[in-house]
């Protein structure tokens, strides 16, 4: 499957706990974004990343959230001391970018996302 | 602030109706606009893109034209069919930018046969 991997698909955890989502882009790209889609809501940008570099985490919440995309390996969405309000479906997509370094053209491709609930 | 208001769901057609779903945005000089679909179960795919004003983006049958004048880019098929029931989302990107995608909430569409 040459798609945007996402791991788990789902995920149960107690309040307290820590939680990590797993993201393998795309073959050949190297630009991951990670988004928030609460029940009801649309899909919130959370973090754009390079492989070892964070582009933007604007939309990041600045306590217990963090995201890394190391050189080696999948993009990492790490939660820790997760709440009940963290419960969501979290969604990976990946870009080419361009091979100039500038804007890419916009196209994103997704995972299948990972859904977190938090008893 | 930079937004995207889409109509609100869930959307019920009979199976061969015209479908239209409404889309504005909010957003400083010329976006690029989106619509993704995400079909159960499943993540969301891009549907079509228009990157500049009269622009019309068109796959399976769907529809839209970039309207600068009104910042509006609403998705439309003549004809729809079981198939395209899904959740169908409304994006933009600003123009220079990473690639950060604005969404909006997403208008569920169900088609019976």
């Amino acid at each position: 499957n040459a798609g945007v991997m996402q791991n788990p698909r789902h995920l149960v955890r107690r309040r307290g706990q820590e939680a990590r989502l797993r993201c393998s882009p795309m073959k050949g790209h190297s630009h991951v974004y990670w988004y928030r889609q609460l029940p009801e809501e649309g899909l919130k940008f959370m973090v754009y990343l390079q492989k070892e570099n964070i582009i933007d985490e604007s939309g990041m919440p600045k306590e217990r959230f963090s995201a890394e995309f190391p050189k080696e390996g999948p993009s990492i969405l790490r939660i820790q001391q997760v709440v009940r309000g963290d419960s969501a479906a979290y969604f990976c997509a990946s870009s080419r970018g361009s091979s100039s370094g500038r804007t890419n053209t916009g196209e994103l491709f997704f995972g299948e996302g990972s859904r977190l609930t938090v008893l | 602030g930079d937004s995207v208001t889409q109509m609100e769901g869930p959307v019920t057609l009979s199976e061969e109706a015209f479908l239209t779903i409404n889309c504005t945005y909010t957003a400083t000089g010329y976006p690029s606009l989106f619509w993704y679909v995400q079909y159960p179960g499943e993540g969301l795919q891009l549907l079509l893109k228009a990157t500049k004003a009269d622009d019309k983006g068109s796959n399976k049958g769907f529809e839209a034209t970039y309207r600068k004048e009104t910042t509006s880019f609403h998705l439309e098929k003549g004809s729809v069919q079981v198939s395209d029931s899904a959740v169908y989302f409304c994006a933009w990107k600003a123009s220079g930018s990473q690639g950060n995608l604005i969404f909006g909430k997403g208008t569920k569409l169900s088609v019976k046969p």
